[in-house]
């Protein structure tokens, strides 16, 4: 199975700030990844797909980048909406994995 | 508008049975692989199973390999998950997903999930 790591697991920032999330994967996994945004008490939402492709209707301020073992996840400018979990997920291989979940608090 | 809703979630004991239920609405089901995943409280996603469209190719996690199965009726718009032999570690809330495109499973509409608490 491909396991996925993401640093950090908690990000303390303030609004404004750029945030940068890395997801790193045991195996490559080429671009077969995606991003998902978790509020409490809410099912995940698609983020980006195919490391770097933005899901429709996903605000610009959301990019991704990578390839291979090390994917990241940024936002350019964290806004109060943006304050909740983070996680990455391998389509490369079954079964597919999520990494641990990095949340976005406020500073 | 697509929306897809679970049920049958609940407090079961260890060692019983439970199925659940994603009725889906908003698009053409038959269309579509679907999926479900689990989060354990507190903690963070598992994949648990998928379905192809036409319900001719299933795929389990490791942790409910041969005591789940996962099922569809195309008929009915209706997902299900049949889960025996539950243990204590499979408490969690169970979404049903939908996979963005056909044979690429990340998940573009979930449910808003059912927790299945197993408990003596």
């Amino acid at each position: 199975d491909i396991q996925l790591t993401q640093s950090p697991s908690t990000l303390s920032a303030s609004v404004g700030d750029r945030v940068t999330i890395t997801c790193r994967a045991s195996q490559n996994v080429d671009n077969w990844l995606a991003w998902y945004q978790q509020k409490p008490g809410k099912a995940p939402k698609l983020l980006i797909y195919r490391a770097t492709d933005l899901e429709s209707g996903v605000p610009s301020r959301f990019s991704g980048s990578g390839s291979g073992t090390e994917i990241t996840l940024t936002i350019s400018s964290l806004q109060p909406d943006d304050f909740a979990t983070y996680y990455c997920q391998q389509y490369k291989s079954s079964p597919w994995t999520f990494g641990q979940g990095t949340k976005v608090e406020i500073k | 508008q697509v929306q897809l809703v679970e049920s049958g979630g609940g407090v079961v004991q260890p060692g019983r049975s439970l199925r659940l239920s994603c009725a889906v609405s908003g698009f053409s089901f038959s269309n579509y692989g679907m999926h479900w995943v689990r989060q354990a409280p507190g903690k963070g996603l598992e994949w648990v199973a998928v379905i192809w469209y036409d319900g001719s190719k299933k795929d389990y996690g490791d942790s409910v390999k041969g005591r789940v199965t996962i099922s569809r009726d195309n008929a009915k718009n209706t997902l299900y998950l049949q889960m025996n032999r539950l243990r204590v570690e499979d408490t969690a809330v169970y979404y049903c997903a939908r996979e963005k495109e056909r044979w690429l499973p990340i998940f573009d509409s979930w449910g808003k999930g059912t927790l299945v608490a197993v408990s003596s």
